[in-house]
């Protein structure tokens, strides 16, 4: 079936660094959403992005659709604690009656 | 703002009991999901719902069945609990059109089965 791989599955980093997760798909999306879930908490609805080479930003996350709409990344300037959790990238199943999840990459940042 | 919340946080059962998971969103959306959480396995969808007393098969049914009567309740139940059915699970809902639309995710069941 369909799926999206989102790498890294960790990645641990120093407050003030960069970080940057990776969603690819074998296929063509529609479009791309992207989750972050606190740890002990539930997935929040980030973004969605839906264009061909689109770039949006919230704040210090940059979030980016590629030209050909198979893969997207999210990037965060200088880290902080606050950005502790697990960030999903999720994509329209083929029916387009469901999403489908990355498995995640889980952010750790120590002070 | 939505509002989907879920029966309980925390849940010990036995093996071989029967258990219901409920879910209720307060916005009036059509779909809704049934998902469970493991570690480094990301979410996987069991079952969703985009009308009152219609329900599909998601990626992983197997040892679930899901209810539906009322719109804004839906309901996961484990016919005969096992071990392997420990987990995080999480309810969401969204405005018709699932694909494109925001998932509202509840706040989990954490269920242990012993």
């Amino acid at each position: 079936g369909q799926q999206v791989m989102q790498i890294p599955q960790y990645q641990h980093v120093q407050e003030g660094e960069d970080f940057t997760t990776y969603c690819n798909s074998s296929t063509t999306l529609s479009n791309i959403q992207w989750y972050k879930q606190r740890p002990g908490g539930h997935p929040v609805f980030l973004i969605q992005l839906v264009k061909s080479g689109e770039v949006k930003k919230q704040k210090r996350l940059t979030f980016q659709f590629g030209e050909a709409k198979k893969n997207s990344s999210l990037h965060i300037t200088a880290t902080q604690t606050t950005d502790v959790g697990t960030y999903f990238c999720a994509v329209t199943n083929q029916a387009g009656t469901a999403l489908i999840f990355g498995k995640g990459t889980t952010l750790s940042v120590s002070s | 703002d939505v509002k989907v919340t879920q029966s309980s946080r925390y849940l010990v059962k036995r093996t071989g009991e029967k258990v219901f998971l409920e879910c209720v969103q307060d916005m009036d959306h059509e779909n809704m999901f049934w998902y469970r959480q493991d570690p480094g396995l990301g979410l996987r969808l069991i079952y969703f719902s985009y009308d009152v007393k219609m329900k599909e098969k998601g990626d992983i049914p197997e040892g679930y069945s899901v209810s539906r009567e009322k719109k804004e309740r839906f309901s996961l139940i484990l016919e005969s609990a096992s071990t392997n059915q420990t987990s995080m699970y999480l309810c969401a809902s969204t405005l018709a059109g699932a694909g494109q639309e925001t998932q509202y995710f509840g706040p989990g069941t954490r269920l242990l089965v012993l």
